[in-house]
C-alpha cells in the first residue's frame, strides 16, 4: 500500500513567522510532488510542484525535496492570517506517473 | 485563466435516485479525474479517464458509479442507486498528457442524500 502521510495537526504559528509542513512518501518510484492548499469546503489549489531533489522558491512558499529521505516541505515564510488552511501532500504514483497518491493533509492555523 | 467547472454546485437527492454530476475540464487537457471528499476526511480517489475509457479506478469507483465523456467538454460521474454514505463532496480534476503534470481541480459539487 502505497502511503503519504502528513501530520494532520493543528500546526498553530504566529503571524509573521515561518510554517513548515512536512510530507512523507513511500513509494520510491515517485518522480513529482505537489502541494495543494485547501480551504474549508472549497476544492484542493495548487501551490507549488517540485520535481528535482533540493528546494524551489516562488515568493513567500519554498518547497523541499530530498527523494534519498523520501520526504518534502512546504515552508511559509511571513506567515498570514489568509495562509490558515488544510495543506494537502501529492505524489505521483511510481507505476503509472499519472496518478496522485495523496496525504490527509496537515491544518495550519496562523495566528493574528 | 483556463479552469474547470462542474455543476451543480450543491444537490440534494433522496436515498436510492441516481445523480449526475456536471465537469468541464480544461479544454486541451487529455487526463481527466473524480476525486471524493467526505467532510473532514481526506481527498479519496475515484477514478482517471483518458483517451475515452477509464485508466484507473479505485475500490470505491464500484458497479454503482459510471463515467462518460458525452461529447468533447463535458465529463460527467453518475452514481446510481444512491446511498447515505454517499455524501460527500465531488471533485473533477484534468491535467494536460505529460507525465507529472499539475491536476487541475474544479470548484466540486456538494452531494447531500437523504
Amino acid at each position: 500500500q502505497k502511503e503519504v502521510e502528513q501530520n494532520s495537526g493543528p500546526l498553530s504559528v504566529p503571524e509573521g513567522a515561518i510554517a513548515s509542513l512536512n510530507c512523507t512518501y513511500s513509494d520510491r518510484g515517485s518522480q513529482s510532488f505537489f502541494w495543494y492548499r485547501q480551504y474549508s469546503g472549497k476544492s484542493p489549489e495548487l501551490i507549488m510542484s517540485i520535481y528535482s531533489n533540493g528546494d524551489k522558491e516562488d515568493g513567500r512558499f519554498t518547497a523541499q525535496l530530498n527523494k534519498a529521505s523520501q520526504y518534502v516541505s512546504l515552508l511559509i515564510r511571513d506567515s498570514q492570517p489568509s495562509d490558515s488552511a488544510t495543506y494537502l501532500c501529492a505524489v505521483t504514483d511510481g507505476d503509472s506517473n499519472y496518478q496522485l497518491i495523496w496525504g490527509a493533509g496537515t491544518k495550519l492555523i496562523i495566528k493574528p | 485563466e483556463p479552469e474547470v467547472t462542474q455543476t451543480p454546485s450543491h444537490q440534494v437527492t433522496q436515498m436510492g435516485q441516481e445523480v449526475i454530476l456536471r465537469c468541464v475540464p480544461i479544454s486541451n487537457h487529455l487526463y481527466f479525474y473524480w476525486y471524493r471528499q467526505i467532510l473532514g476526511q481526506k481527498v479519496e480517489f475515484l477514478v482517471s479517464f483518458y483517451n475515452n475509457e477509464i485508466s484507473e479506478k479505485s475500490e470505491i469507483f464500484d458497479d454503482q458509479f459510471s463515467v462518460e465523456r458525452p461529447d468533447g467538454s463535458n465529463f460527467t460521474l453518475k452514481i446510481r442507486s444512491t446511498k447515505l454514505e454517499d455524501s460527500a463532496m465531488y471533485f473533477c480534476a484534468s491535467r494536460g498528457g505529460g507525465a507529472g503534470e499539475t491536476q487541475y481541480f474544479g470548484p466540486g459539487t456538494r452531494l447531500l442524500v437523504l
